[in-house]
Order: structure tokens, then C-alpha cells, then sequence
């Protein structure tokens, strides 16, 4: 299973780009990133998934290099309402091997 | 569309005692995943149930059990309780024909052990 490193925290002020990296050094070829978003006393929310290269969606970018050890979660322009733990994902789910990062939690301020 | 459903959301037991925990999914899912979720240990696999057959195990002792049925509702079960198993039990449904990782959550189950 890929070990996951994600940093504990970060802050950010609405409007600014954050940038969340997710490290997997040990990635296996059959492995996904996928990226999710919980708020306090509720289950975790899909945000976005990759295999490799650039993703983006209506809420975020994830971008992955060419040797898949990391990726990098952006949210553009983040608003109070962003402030949450984000947690990386890695595996792959066919064969129930994937393992979630410890989660960085993410602290918008006015 | 309903999102998934998991009951009940707060529960409180003590050591030795058992527990049941349900988990209704999206109409149409056919996967069911459990997930242990500690401020210690972060997200913890248990297992996945797709169309009623165990399709994948994590690494929790053989107290953690469960079921799916043949509507795809699905339990778990965890016997002879420990304070340590205290924790927010979440539930996962996805369409499961290629299970990359796509997973909707629901609000989770929460457990306290005394």
C-alpha cells in the first residue's frame, strides 16, 4: 500500500490559490488519487480524481507529475466556507488496496 | 437523488456489548464500503461488499463484520466491544463496476464505548 504524507495544515485568506501536495512515493501502477473534502460531523466529499497529468473540474485542479510520486490539489479562490480537513487517497479499489492520507486541515480566514 | 443513509447516527455501548450499524446507498450503487474513522488512526478501511459477496478486507480483527443484501442495503457488525472502538463509523457507496476510488459518504455512525 502507498504511504501517504500530507502536511497537518495550512491557512489561506478568501481569494488567495491553495495548493495542497499529497506524496506517495510508492505508488503502484494500478493506483488512482482522488481527493476528498469533510466538514465537520459529516462524511467525507468527492472532489476530484486522477490518474495522470492535469484534472480539473468545476471546484478544483489536481495535478500530477510524470513519475506519479506526489500530486497537487488546487482550489482557486477559496472562500470562508472551504475551511475543512482535505484528504488524498490513493489505491487501487478494485483490489481494495488504497489508503487514505492523515488529512490536512485547512483554515480560511477573512 | 438520496445520498446514503447510515442509522443510527449517535450510539453509546459498553465494553463487551455488540452493535449493529446500517447503511442504506444511493439507488443504483452496488458497492458498500465501511470506514473507521479515528482522530488517532485517521480513515481505516474495513471492507467492501459488492452485489452481496465480501470483494475486499482491511486489516481489522474478526470482531468487524458485515453483510450486504440483496437490495444493497448493507451492516456491519462489531461483537464484544473495546474502548477503542469507539469511533465514526462511515459508510461508502459507489456504482462498483470499476471501483477507482469514487466513493459518496454518508454522515457516518458515531460509536462511543464506555
Amino acid at each position: 500500500l502507498a504511504k501517504i504524507t500530507q502536511p497537518i495544515s495550512m491557512d489561506s485568506y478568501e481569494g488567495q490559490e491553495v495548493n495542497i501536495t499529497c506524496s506517495h512515493n510508492n505508488i503502484a501502477t494500478n493506483d488512482y488519487i482522488t481527493w476528498y473534502q469533510q466538514f465537520p460531523s459529516q462524511g467525507p466529499r468527492f472532489i476530484i480524481q486522477g490518474y495522470k497529468t492535469k484534472v480539473t473540474n468545476e471546484v478544483a485542479s489536481l495535478f500530477i507529475p510524470a513519475d506519479r510520486k506526489s500530486s497537487t490539489l488546487s482550489l482557486p479562490r477559496v472562500s470562508l466556507s472551504d475551511t475543512a480537513v482535505y484528504y488524498c487517497l490513493v489505491g487501487d479499489m478494485n483490489a481494495g488496496k488504497s489508503t487514505f492520507g492523515d488529512g490536512t486541515t485547512l483554515t480560511v480566514k477573512p | 437523488k438520496a445520498g446514503v443513509t447510515q442509522t443510527p447516527r449517535y450510539l453509546i455501548k459498553t465494553r463487551g456489548q455488540q452493535v449493529t450499524l446500517s447503511c442504506s446507498p444511493i439507488s443504483g450503487h452496488r458497492s458498500v464500503s465501511w470506514y473507521q474513522q479515528t482522530p488517532g488512526q485517521g480513515l481505516q478501511f474495513l471492507f467492501e461488499y459488492f452485489s452481496e459477496t465480501q470483494r475486499n478486507k482491511g486489516n481489522f480483527p474478526g470482531r468487524f463484520s458485515g453483510r450486504q443484501f440483496s437490495n444493497s442495503r448493507s451492516e456491519m457488525n462489531v461483537s464484544t466491544l473495546e474502548l477503542g472502538d469507539s469511533a465514526l463509523y462511515l459508510c461508502a457507496s459507489s456504482l462498483g463496476q470499476r471501483n477507482t476510488g469514487e466513493l459518496f459518504f454518508g454522515e457516518g455512525s458515531r460509536l462511543t464505548v464506555l
